[in-house]
């Protein structure tokens, strides 16, 4: 079965300073992975995702997430953090559900960003 | 586009209540989808759908009821509430091949 952990509830960083969100995962096969952001009584907006190519993976509002393989990890990064950064960060892995190219995404519990002014 | 929309977004149900939960989206997803957060958990897939009149049980289903008639609209039925269905419900829609999934607001259900 495929799984996704963050082993962080919480980050909390400095506005300006560098951040990291980690996440790793359990998939058999090669993994579809994902970032979504979810900011209070609102979705979850897709940040980015790796299906295959390049480990760097670059996404919405200067966020950038790298796939190591060897480490099964997608951490998120961020080279500046904004106190608008402030929000809960899911990871996921995407698994193939039907004979079609519908996709189940399994979502790690959640990582709550706070970016300190 | 407004995306996808559900409602309402806040409900409190006693228990045995039925109600039905509204998903539409305007961006022609053949895809839709049904997930539950429950506090401090990721989300967890109750149902889905790949085109009109076809649905699928997801992770979750036991307790929830789907019907998919058109493109646009994807309700989630419950018969009869339970405590265990004290969730916050996201309804989400991709299009075919792009693995992308597009989420809705949510809406918040208390069941007494």
């Amino acid at each position: 079965a495929q799984s996704v952990a963050q082993p962080e509830d919480q980050v909390n960083v400095a506005e300006g300073n560098p951040l990291t969100v980690k996440c790793t995962y359990s998939v058999s096969g090669n993994p579809y992975l994902f970032w979504y952001v979810q900011y209070p009584n609102r979705g979850l907006q897709f940040l980015l995702k790796y299906i295959t190519g390049d480990n760097l993976v670059k996404g919405s509002y200067g966020f950038e997430a790298e796939f190591n393989k060897s480490q099964t990890s997608f951490h998120l990064k961020k080279p500046s953090a904004l106190v608008s950064d402030s929000a809960l960060y899911f990871c996921a892995v995407s698994l193939k559900i039907s004979s079609g190219s519908a996709r189940q995404l399994t979502f790690g519990s959640g990582t709550q960003l706070t970016v300190l002014p | 586009n407004a995306g996808v929309t559900q409602t309402p977004k806040f409900r409190i149900l006693k228990i045995g209540q039925s109600m039905t939960l509204q998903c539409t989206q305007d961006m022609n997803h053949n895809y839709m989808y049904w997930y539950r957060q429950d506090p401090g958990m990721g989300l967890k897939l109750i149902y889905y759908s790949v085109g009109a009149g076809i649905t699928d049980k997801g992770e979750v289903p036991n307790g929830y009821n789907v019907s998919r008639s058109t493109t646009e609209d994807f309700p989630l039925r419950l018969e009869l509430a339970a405590p265990s269905q004290t969730s916050v419900y996201f309804c989400a829609s991709d299009a075919q091949g792009t693995d992308t999934q597009y989420f809705g607001p949510g809406t918040r259900l208390t069941v007494l």
